[in-house]
C-alpha cells in the first residue's frame, strides 16, 4: 500500500531564508511524486512533480524538490522564502503505471515571518 | 485550456436533509474524476473516483454516494445528512498515467 509522511506539522521560516518542507513515501513500485499548495478556503494548486529523469525538479513560484530514492524522500525547497509562500503544503504519491489513485500526506503548514 | 467548476461554494444544511454537490470539467475528454473530503483544513480523504460514465469506486464506506451521469460531470450526494458529514469537499480530475490532478475551488458544507 502507498503511504506518505510529512513529519513536520508546522514549519516557520524568516522571509528571505531558505525553506524546506519534508516528505517521505512508501510504494511498492516506481513512485510518481507531487507537491501541492493550498491557500485558505481554496482548492489545491499543483507545484511540481517527479515522474522520471533528473532527481532535481523545478516547479512553479521558484519551488524545487529533490527525489532521493535511497531515502524515499521528496523534500520541497525554495532558496528564499516570501511571506506570500505561507500556506498549507501537501506531498502526494501515486504508484507509477498501475495506481489509479493519489495518496496525500497530512500537510505541513508553512509560516514565513516578515 | 481545462477548467474545473464546483458548486455551490458554501452550503449550510440541517441534519437529515439531502445533499447534491456538483463538479464539472471543461476542456478535456474522459478524465478520471475524484471526490475528496478535507477535515479541519488538513489531510485529504479520497471518497470516490470514477474512470468513466457510470463507473464509481468508493474508497470509504459512509453516508455519501457519487454518480457520473456525463463524461465531465461528477455529483456527490446524500439522502440524509449527518453532523459528521460537515467538511470541505474537493473535486479533482486527472489523466493517467503521468499527469497530476487538478482541483476545483471546493465546497464548504456545514451540517447543523
Amino acid at each position: 500500500a502507498q503511504s506518505v509522511a510529512q513529519p513536520e506539522d508546522q514549519v516557520n521560516v524568516a522571509e528571505g531564508n531558505p525553506l524546506t518542507v519534508k516528505c517521505t513515501y512508501s510504494v511498492s513500485g516506481n513512485p510518481y511524486l507531487f507537491w501541492y499548495v493550498q491557500y485558505p478556503n481554496r482548492g489545491l494548486q499543483f507545484l511540481l512533480k517527479y515522474i522520471t529523469g533528473d532527481n532535481l525538479v523545478k516547479g512553479s513560484y521558484g519551488f524545487e524538490a529533490e527525489f532521493n530514492k535511497s531515502q524515499t524522500s521528496f523534500h520541497l525547497k525554495k532558496p528564499s522564502a516570501l511571506v506570500s509562500d505561507s500556506a498549507l503544503y501537501f506531498c502526494a504519491v501515486r504508484e507509477g503505471n498501475y495506481g489509479q489513485n493519489f495518496v496525500f500526506g497530512p500537510g505541513t503548514r508553512l509560516s514565513v515571518l516578515p | 485550456s481545462q477548467t474545473i467548476h464546483q458548486w455551490p461554494a458554501t452550503l449550510v444544511q440541517p441534519v437529515g436533509s439531502p445533499l447534491s454537490l456538483e463538479c464539472t470539467v471543461e476542456g478535456t475528454s474522459n478524465p478520471n474524476l475524484y471526490w475528496y473530503r478535507q477535515a479541519a483544513g488538513r489531510g485529504l480523504q479520497l471518497l470516490f473516483y470514477s474512470v468513466g460514465i457510470g463507473q464509481i469506486s468508493s474508497e470509504v464506506p459512509q453516508n455519501l454516494s457519487a454518480s457520473r451521469p456525463q463524461d465531465r460531470q461528477f455529483i456527490l450526494s446524500s439522502k440524509k445528512l449527518l453532523l459528521s458529514d460537515s467538511g470541505f469537499f474537493l473535486c479533482a480530475w486527472g489523466e493517467l498515467p503521468y499527469n497530476e490532478q487538478f482541483f476545483g475551488p471546493g465546497t464548504r458544507l456545514t451540517v447543523l
